[in-house]
């Protein structure tokens, strides 16, 4: 399977925490890009982090990559209830040339 | 107001029976994709269409068709030889096939009785 790995699966915080989710892949890649899902919607695309960066910010949230690992994060910093939704990472292989899904973290932010 | 939009939001079918996913966009991308989503896990890749009018397998098709005739447009089919049709279908669209963000649809739920 291409798929890679999210960790957690599931992740239960207090508002004002920060929440942190991981994500492992496989192979070579152009590009990793992290998705929000409310339950029962469509993906929201929230960041896309190029495989010569290291590090990117879009408001409260921090993606960072490493290469070398084969892994990324994602930090939403200073969380609310209207957070909680499923993260899912996706990345571009350089050869494959289409989006490869996470596994997901569910992200529970309670009030 | 541009988008992606998905019809029906649910659907309900007969096992033996062919069912057919709209999906539409307005947002002039020319790659469209669907996936389909089981609890607990990722995005699967079912069909792909870089241009109108052509379409790649992903990597479940076996039991799906589509068709691309109009660049707003990319139906998806699921037939009969489905074996589990049961789950979650997403529809996104993006500039550059591959290499751009993704833009989804609502989705539709398909369950089979």
């Amino acid at each position: 399977s291409q798929q890679g790995e999210e960790d957690p699966q599931a992740l239960s915080i207090q508002e004002g925490e920060n929440a942190t989710m991981n994500c492992s892949y496989k192979t070579s890649i152009n590009n990793l890009q992290w998705y929000r899902q409310n339950s029962g919607r469509g993906l929201v695309h929230l960041i896309l982090i190029r495989s010569n960066e290291r590090e990117k910010h879009s408001g409260r949230l921090r993606v960072t990559l490493d290469t070398s690992k084969k892994s990324s994060s994602l930090l939403i910093t200073a969380s609310r209830a209207a957070d909680t939704a499923s993260y899912f990472c996706a990345w571009l292989n350089t050869g494959f040339q289409k989006l490869v899904f996470g596994t997901g973290t569910r992200l529970l932010v309670s009030p | 107001d541009g988008g992606i939009t998905q019809s029906p939001k649910y659907l309900f079918r007969k096992e033996g029976q062919n069912v057919t996913l709209s999906c539409e966009q307005n947002l002039n991308h020319d790659a469209m994709y669907w996936y389909r989503q089981d609890p607990g896990q990722g995005l699967r890749l079912i069909y792909y269409s870089q241009i109108v009018n052509d379409f790649q397998k992903g990597d479940i098709a076996e039991g799906y068709s589509v068709s691309r005739e109009k660049k707003e447009s990319f139906p998806l089919t699921v037939t009969s030889a489905q074996k589990n049709p049961t789950a979650f279908y997403l529809c996104a669209s993006s500039i550059l096939e591959g290499t751009d963000t993704q833009y989804f649809g609502p989705g539709t739920r398909l369950t089979v009785l």
